[in-house]
């Protein structure tokens, strides 16, 4: 069966480390996977797409890597800020709509 | 206006009664989703629109559940004789182009759906 799997448990981590969220995904070959921020009670907000022919994706603080290989999907954000707490969702787009999965809420301790 | 719209942000309904959720895309937006969040879950897909064209319903949890985008902008998901199930936040997103496409998706803020 298809499946996107992120890790349930909650990352916590100290400010000023590199938080790293990880998306495995299942029996899916998407041309793209992005990546979402949800708050509580909010609309997931949208980060970055990388499209299946790219290894890296970076924006300010954000990376994303995608290998289509491993079917997997890592997540960095450098240099954390407690303000970067809030659940990450990744995407898969096998086709017209997006996919996603159940998200890592991460923990920034000041 | 600037984003997309949601309404009614709280919703509580007795089990059996019918409600409607109303979303208000992007203006020129072609794509509009309604997805549905269970807590502590990531969104389901329940439906997809291209301009007033339900091109994918497969999502929707049964045919108590129903949507539409008559005019090619506003959306209305209608579910009949709700359930405790049912509760959960309905989340609309709308995009430029024709599906998710290489665009973003841009979402309400969700409607919370209580049903007692």
């Amino acid at each position: 069966s298809q499946k996107i799997e992120q890790n349930s448990e909650a990352l916590n981590i100290q400010e000023g480390k590199t938080a790293t969220l990880t998306c495995n995904y299942t029996n899916y070959s998407p041309a793209y996977l992005q990546w979402y921020r949800q708050d509580p009670g909010r609309g997931p907000v949208f980060l970055l797409l990388i499209r299946e022919n790219e290894k890296e994706k970076r924006k300010e603080r954000l990376k994303v890597t995608f290998d289509t290989t491993l079917k997997q999907s890592l997540f960095h954000i450098t240099a954390s800020q407690p303000a970067d707490s809030a659940t990450y969702l990744c995407a898969l787009i096998p086709s017209y709509k997006l996919i996603f999965g159940s998200g890592t809420r991460l923990l920034v301790r000041p | 206006g600037a984003g997309v719209s949601q309404s009614p942000r709280y919703k509580v309904a007795k089990r059996g009664q019918d409600v409607a959720l109303r979303c208000d895309p992007i203006s020129g937006h072609v794509s509009l989703f309604w997805y549905q969040q269970a807590l502590g879950q990531g969104p389901e897909f329940l439906t997809y629109f291209q301009n007033e064209a339900q091109l994918d319903k497969s999502g929707l949890p049964s045919d108590r559940f129903f949507a539409e985008r008559p005019e090619g902008s506003v959306s209305t998901l209608k579910i009949q004789r709700t359930q405790q199930e049912d509760s959960a936040v309905y989340l609309c997103a709308s995009s430029l182009g024709q599906g998710s496409g290489t665009g973003e998706l841009f979402f309400g803020e969700g409607s919370r759906l209580t049903v007692l």
